[in-house]
């Protein structure tokens, strides 16, 4: 029943490279987010990107918004051993009160 | 500040006992969310209030599961007759208000494991 997918399920990379995550969702939306969690802090807001912009920076986080494809990307840049969690995007839909998330990415980055 | 705190942090309850988890959220928030988290799965959405108003329940399982936030501020969600399947993380969370830019800031949990 949860609208976003997460692209891949899993993903495993060494310190210091790139990663990229994908999510899909369904209906028209007021804002996509993306979020982490991890055993030590739950989930924890990263970005949260509107529905008529195309991209967003934070730090080392990139995140892109196609609303023609309903698709999003967050890309996470020189990645560190910190950054391995879980992390799903989250959507809003235009006139509903629903967040529906993702079933998320696992990454894991290696020392 | 202080961040959206639940409790309890662990609950187990013997198949049919009846479980109330309580949310503060963080003051001055008007929505809150409250979410089922199977293992290795992303937050379902169960309910969403706006102050005192329930404005979504579409995401409750059942009849059993009921959530109230009488004053606005705090929240609780009651499981009646626990079930196996009810066990799951139940997540809180708060924004200052719905929509177009607003955050979520999630509380840690209450485990609920129902033997």
């Amino acid at each position: 029943s949860q609208q976003g997918e997460e692209d891949p399920q899993a993903l495993s990379i060494q310190e210091g490279e790139n990663a990229t995550m994908n999510c899909s969702y369904k209906t028209s939306i007021n804002n996509l987010q993306w979020y982490r969690q991890n055993s030590g802090r739950g989930l924890v807001h990263l970005i949260l990107i509107r529905s008529n912009e195309r991209e967003k920076h934070s730090g080392r986080l990139r995140v892109t918004l196609d609303t023609s494809k309903k698709s999003s990307s967050l890309l996470i840049t020189a990645s560190r051993a910190a950054d391995t969690a879980s992390y799903f995007c989250a959507t809003e839909r235009t006139g509903g009160f629903k967040t529906i998330f993702g079933a998320g990415t696992r990454l894991f980055v290696k020392a | 500040g202080a961040g959206v705190s639940q409790s309890p942090r662990y609950k187990v309850a013997k198949r049919g006992q009846d479980v109330a988890l309580r949310c503060d959220p963080i003051s001055g928030h008007v929505s809150l969310f409250w979410y089922q988290q199977a293992l290795g799965q992303g937050p379902e959405f169960l309910t969403y209030f706006q102050n005192e108003a329930q404005l979504d329940k579409s995401g409750l399982p059942s009849d059993r599961f009921f959530a109230e936030r009488p004053e606005g501020s705090v929240s609780t969600l009651k499981i009646q007759r626990t079930q196996q399947e009810d066990s799951a993380v139940y997540l809180c969370a708060s924004s200052f208000n719905r929509g177009f830019s607003y955050e979520q800031y999630f509380g840690p949990g209450t485990r609920l494991t129902v033997t």
